[in-house]
């Protein structure tokens, strides 16, 4: 089984709330992605956790707060977003944590839309 | 740098219609290139992953391939629902940990 699962499928926020994202995965893996896709483009990388550390944050915006309360679990906080924001948030999972050369396993995405 | 080109950017076959989808890359040491299917507003859902030249896998109608400078998803008397973004990524020695480096990605139209 290779299922990632997030919630909400859509969300719709004002630039003034505070919402968050969840991913969440029981497979055993280690490493955690989120990724944010906008329209006709591929996948952007955000935040990398390894072993529930964050290893990698791709120089994004403080608005954006990753969180991985344990093995399973990833949220991604979100405060004050702009416009610009809007996209579909991705989160993915790979077996080990090194993340080298390995397979990650992507969830269906939360459509955010901040108006 | 790493760079992933994918070609052609959209292809319309008919139904029954075989053909190629092309991902040429350069990259300092590859460690793996991933083949992604997409739906509109959906997750990439994996479909292979190749680790060194001459490697082939094969699912259904798919078959993909690695070459040292390229990869190519065949796609076998393809049928309406194969119609879908197809996306190339790798992840190689010159990027940081776990980063995928994406190709724009191919849109697959297949006509009954």
């Amino acid at each position: 089984d290779t299922e990632v699962t997030q919630t909400p499928k859509h969300l719709v926020m004002g630039m003034t709330n505070k919402k968050s994202l969840k991913c969440e995965q029981h497979m055993g893996h280690r490493a955690m992605y989120w990724y944010k896709q906008k329209a006709k483009k591929p996948p952007e990388l955000m935040f990398v956790y390894s072993y529930e550390k964050l290893s990698i944050n791709e120089s994004v915006p403080s608005r954006f707060s990753p969180e991985c309360p344990n093995s399973s679990l990833l949220n991604l906080h979100l405060h004050a977003l702009q416009p610009e924001d809007s996209a579909l948030y991705l989160c993915a999972s790979g077996r080990t944590g090194s993340g080298i050369g390995e397979t990650q396993y992507f969830g269906p995405g939360t459509r955010l839309l901040v108006l | 740098e790493d760079q992933v080109t994918q070609s052609p950017e959209a292809l319309r076959l008919q139904e029954g219609e075989s053909s190629s989808l092309n991902c040429s890359y350069t990259v300092s040491g590859l460690r793996g290139l991933f083949w992604y299917r997409q739906d509109p507003g959906k997750g990439p859902e994996f479909l292979f992953t190749l680790y060194s030249a001459g490697e082939e896998k094969e699912k259904e109608r798919l078959k993909a391939t690695l070459t040292k400078k390229e990869s190519f998803l065949h796609i076998t008397a393809p049928k309406p629902e194969d119609s879908a973004t197809y996306l190339c990524a790798l992840n190689a020695g010159g990027t940081s940990y776990g980063k995928l480096t994406f190709g724009q990605g191919t849109i697959l139209t297949v006509h009954p």
